[in-house]
């Protein structure tokens, strides 16, 4: 079965940088484009990245962009986020999320979704 | 960015009730929409993809429907299981979320 699992969150001081991870297991993990969504304490879901599944490919939410970065490393079927010049409105639980799509090549919804990490920044 | 407003913010239903959410976009997106359940403390589910398709293992009292920028979720016979939040998400551009519908119990 399909199963995506987070790691790396923790509590870092603002400035600071985190990368966290996401193993993937349970499908062909190089068919598949990957996401990171993250949700606020008592917030919705905001999109964070996604990186297409030959990793030619990666977009960034304004929020995030020039601070963060998405990559993927096939063959460890592993997913991660570099998470530079943290700010306190980026304290949230981090999911990583599948696309529904087989090897797209344009934006796909979501399917599965990992049990998430927090990361909060805080001095 | 596309903007998804989500209506209503919170509803108050009982077992057995028909319940029904909709999702606005700012423009349209085809039907390049999910809808998602979330549980305290867990992970989004997939409910429904492609504004009307039932996502394997999700029983059939859910259904979605609609195109281009008005979309619905309806909950046919509310079950105990049922009550969480629900979101609607697009993928027509980079994806954007709705605010969340919490489905209480009455």
């Amino acid at each position: 079965q399909v199963q995506l699992v987070e790691s790396g969150g923790g509590v870092v001081q603002p400035g600071r940088s985190l990368r966290l991870s996401c193993a993937a297991s349970g499908f062909t993990f190089s068919s598949y484009g990957m996401h990171w969504v993250r949700q606020a304490p008592g917030k919705g879901l905001e999109w964070v990245a996604v990186i297409w599944y030959d990793g030619s490919n990666k977009y960034y939410a304004d929020s995030v962009k020039g601070r963060f970065t998405i990559s993927r490393d096939n063959s460890k079927n592993t997913l991660y986020l570099q998470m530079n010049s943290l700010r306190a409105e980026d304290t949230a639980v981090y999911y990583c999320a599948r696309d529904l799509v087989e090897m797209a090549t344009i934006l796909s919804l979501t399917d599965y979704w990992g049990q998430g990490t927090l990361v909060t920044v805080s001095s | 960015d596309i903007q998804m407003t989500q209506s209503p913010s919170s509803v108050s239903a009982s077992v057995g009730d028909r319940v029904t959410i909709t999702c606005r976009a700012s423009q349209g997106i085809s039907s390049w929409l999910a809808w998602y359940q979330q549980k305290p403390g867990k992970a989004p589910k997939l409910l429904i993809y492609a504004a009307s398709s039932l996502q394997s293992g999700v029983p059939s009292r859910f259904s979605g429907s609609g195109s281009g920028t008005d979309f619905t979720l309806t909950i046919s016979s509310l079950q105990p299981e049922d009550f969480a939040t629900y979101y609607c998400q697009q993928a027509n551009s980079f994806p954007t979320f709705g605010g969340g519908t919490k489905v209480e119990i009455k």
